[in-house]
């Protein structure tokens, strides 16, 4: 079936440093793809979305790029801040998987100031 | 405009109880899923619900149950309480029932079983 694996955490950065966050999927088909971002106490909040090969996603300095070649969606950001803290969650939506969304299980990012 | 909500934010039960969590979906919005988020681990998909029909349904015992009342809203059922159903509980809905359209999640609904 369907499935996400993301790099495991903790990823510790100082400020202002590059990240990359490794998302890799496995799926029947061409799914929709996503970063989620759940920050302490609350839901999640959609980052950012691909939903075709070559496609890549953008919002509030990150990124991603949906590659067909290497089943991969890598969340990458230039400079982090101590506001980025928080669990990253890759996920994927459709193709054969029908319309539930399938997550990783998350990455967890500290940023220190 | 109100997001998601859900309710109650936090409940506590023990082993062998029946517990109901309440969703509203952002106005307009046809499709509710539900999702287990066990802590430290990515959610599970547990339901989903669109246009008052189940579209779908995880791997969960059949303790679990759902419904969507005419007018969006849903509910999530869970009887024979176990301590491993101790998660927060996250509802989401979209617009339409579509792989493309982005869920909207609310903050969840923390249950402790004891």
């Amino acid at each position: 079936g369907n499935s996400v694996t993301q790099m495991e955490g903790p990823v510790t950065l100082s400020e202002e440093a590059f990240l990359t966050i490794n998302c890799t999927y496995t799926a029947t088909g061409y799914p929709s793809l996503f970063w989620y971002v759940q920050y302490p106490g609350e839901g999640l909040q959609l980052l950012l979305k691909a939903t075709k090969a070559d496609d890549k996603g953008s919002n509030k300095g990150f990124e991603a790029t949906y590659r067909k070649e290497t089943t991969s969606f890598h969340l990458e950001k230039g400079s982090v801040q101590v506001s980025d803290s928080a669990v990253y969650f890759c996920a994927l939506r459709g193709a054969t998987g029908g319309f539930k969304t399938i997550f990783g299980a998350g990455t967890r990012l500290f940023v220190k100031a | 405009d109100a997001g998601v909500t859900q309710s109650p934010t936090h409940l506590i039960k023990t082993r062998g109880q029946q517990v109901t969590l309440r969703c509203s979906p952002i106005s307009g919005h046809k499709s509710v899923s539900w999702y287990q988020q066990v802590l430290g681990q990515g959610p599970q998909f547990i339901f989903q619900y669109y246009e008052k029909e189940e579209r779908g349904r995880g791997n969960f015992p059949d303790r679990f149950s759902a419904r969507q009342f005419p007018n969006y809203s849903s509910e999530l059922n869970v009887n024979a309480l176990l301590l491993g159903d101790s998660a927060l509980y996250l509802c989401a809905s979209s617009l339409v029932d579509s792989e493309y359209n982005e869920q909207f999640f609310g903050p969840g609904t923390r249950l402790t079983v004891l």
